[in-house]
């Protein structure tokens, strides 16, 4: 296995466009987090999946934001209408039952 | 994040401990976590600690925690350059119980 993994590793968009990323998590982890990150601060959590079931979405998850994980495994964050204050480093987690959670390279985007 | 608190920075000598501190407010946390994050990558679980313990050692690794004062510590013996990087204490909430909250990050540094 691998690890979790986030493509593309980096984005560089235009004002306005809509832009997608994708995560694989470790294979047989239900559960899957996107959080993310700024310049010098921690990472700020997203959203949570259990299978395929959105469970939990923080409120900096504007309407702008939409994640999915259609078939309870890979999970994809899409971006519409981005703006230069969604450039940040977006990271993906996943994990089994227990209290350990494993991250992604993430995708850091610069949106222009 | 702001319920989790570290000092930025750090700096220490090969060969010598680090110690990185964290505090928070909110005691309900089941388990306290470290996570390092090197230049441009994602986090890297070190280790966790279940929120009834008091210490867990871990290798070079050692987690104290002190519930009363609600504060969190890292202890890394013989301190080698390699351990540079920023490390993020973080606390598990949610409402499922499984998102973090990050503190900002201490930024050690290892003086050869």
């Amino acid at each position: 296995d691998t690890g979790v993994s986030q493509n593309p590793r980096h984005k560089i968009t235009k004002r306005g466009q809509n832009v997608t990323f994708r995560c694989d998590p470790i294979s047989e982890h239900n559960r899957l987090y996107w959080y993310r990150q700024t310049l010098g601060q921690g990472p700020e959590f997203l959203t949570y999946f259990q299978n395929e079931a959105q469970l939990e979405k923080s409120r900096l998850l504007s309407d702008r934001f939409s994640a999915e994980r259609p078939k309870g495994s890979f999970s994809t964050l899409e971006i519409q209408r981005t703006e230069q204050g969604d450039s940040a480093m977006y990271l993906c987690a996943s994990s089994l039952a227990g209290p350990e959670q494993y991250f992604g390279p993430g995708t850091r985007l610069t949106v222009t | 994040g702001e319920d989790v608190e570290q000092s930025l920075f750090l700096s220490v000598r090969e060969g010598d401990s680090s110690v990185i501190n964290c505090t928070y407010t909110d005691s309900s946390s089941t388990y306290l976590y470290w996570y390092k994050q090197e230049p441009g990558a994602g986090l890297q679980l070190l280790t966790y600690i279940f929120s009834n313990m008091d210490m867990k050692q871990d290798q070079r690794l050692t987690v104290l925690l002190n519930k009363k004062d609600k504060h969190l510590s890292l202890r890394i013996a013989d301190t080698q350059t390699g351990d540079s990087a920023i490390y993020f204490c973080a606390r598990l909430i949610g409402n499922y119980g499984q998102n973090f909250v990050f503190g900002p990050g201490t930024r050690l540094s290892v003086l050869p």
